[in-house]
């Protein structure tokens, strides 16, 4: 299973954008990057999928290396309601199988500021 | 649709007492999970079941037995409580197809062994 590294905590700003970056060098072939958001006292929710190059939702951007070594999740303009701890998973849970597994780390604490 | 649905919300359990943790969801997903949260920490997968009549375990199985009642139902049991399962409990489906590590998760039990 693919360790995945990102930073404990960010501070950012209203209207700004943000990059959280996640390392995770042993990534497999068959390896999906994804990436979740979770509030307090809910359960995770999930933001943006990748495999390579960049992605693009209306949420989100994720840019993916070309030796996907890493990724980088993007949020532009953030807003107060945009506090909430980001998690980079790597891993890719197979169809009807018992294979593949996702670890969630402890994610990234992002705390937005007026 | 409700998604993903859990009961009980809260629970109170003394050493040794025994429980079932009910989900279920409602959007013809084919995969279910268990995972648990302590304070401060990443989400741990406890069991899962890919698809109907099959359960494996995850990360942390100890202490816990589940059951796949049907395609909508994954119950998540513990048979005699212990303090170290203090947690929130989260109950999560997927379907694979298109989005392989999309999961979608239900509000979280809060359980407190005494």
């Amino acid at each position: 299973l693919a360790k995945t590294t990102q930073p404990i905590s960010m501070d950012s700003y209203e209207g700004q954008e943000v990059n959280i970056t996640c390392s995770h060098n042993n990534i497999a072939t068959n390896d999906y990057i994804t990436w979740y958001q979770q509030f307090p006292s809910q359960g995770p929710r999930f933001i943006i999928q990748g495999y390579k190059t960049k992605v693009t939702n209306e949420v989100a951007s994720l840019f993916i290396p070309a030796d996907r070594k890493s990724s980088t999740l993007s949020l532009p303009r953030v807003s107060l309601s945009d506090t909430a701890v980001y998690y980079c998973l790597v891993g890719f849970m197979n169809y009807g199988g018992s294979q593949g597994n996702l670890i969630f780390g402890k994610g990234t604490k992002l705390s937005v500021k007026p | 649709n409700a998604g993903v649905t859990q009961t009980p919300k809260f629970q109170v359990l003394k050493t040794g007492q025994s429980m079932t943790l009910q989900c279920a969801q409602d959007m013809n997903h084919n995969s279910m999970y268990w995972y648990r949260q302590d304070p401060g920490m990443g989400l741990r997968l406890i069991y899962y079941s890919a698809s109907e009549g099959t359960t494996d375990k995850g990360e942390v199985p100890n202490g816990y037995n589940v059951s796949r009642l049907n395609k909508r139902e994954f119950s998540l049991r513990l048979e005699s409580a212990a303090p170290s399962q203090t947690s929130v409990y989260f109950c999560a489906s997927s379907l694979i197809a298109g989005k392989p590590n999309e999961q979608f998760f239900g509000p979280g039990t809060r359980l407190t062994v005494l």
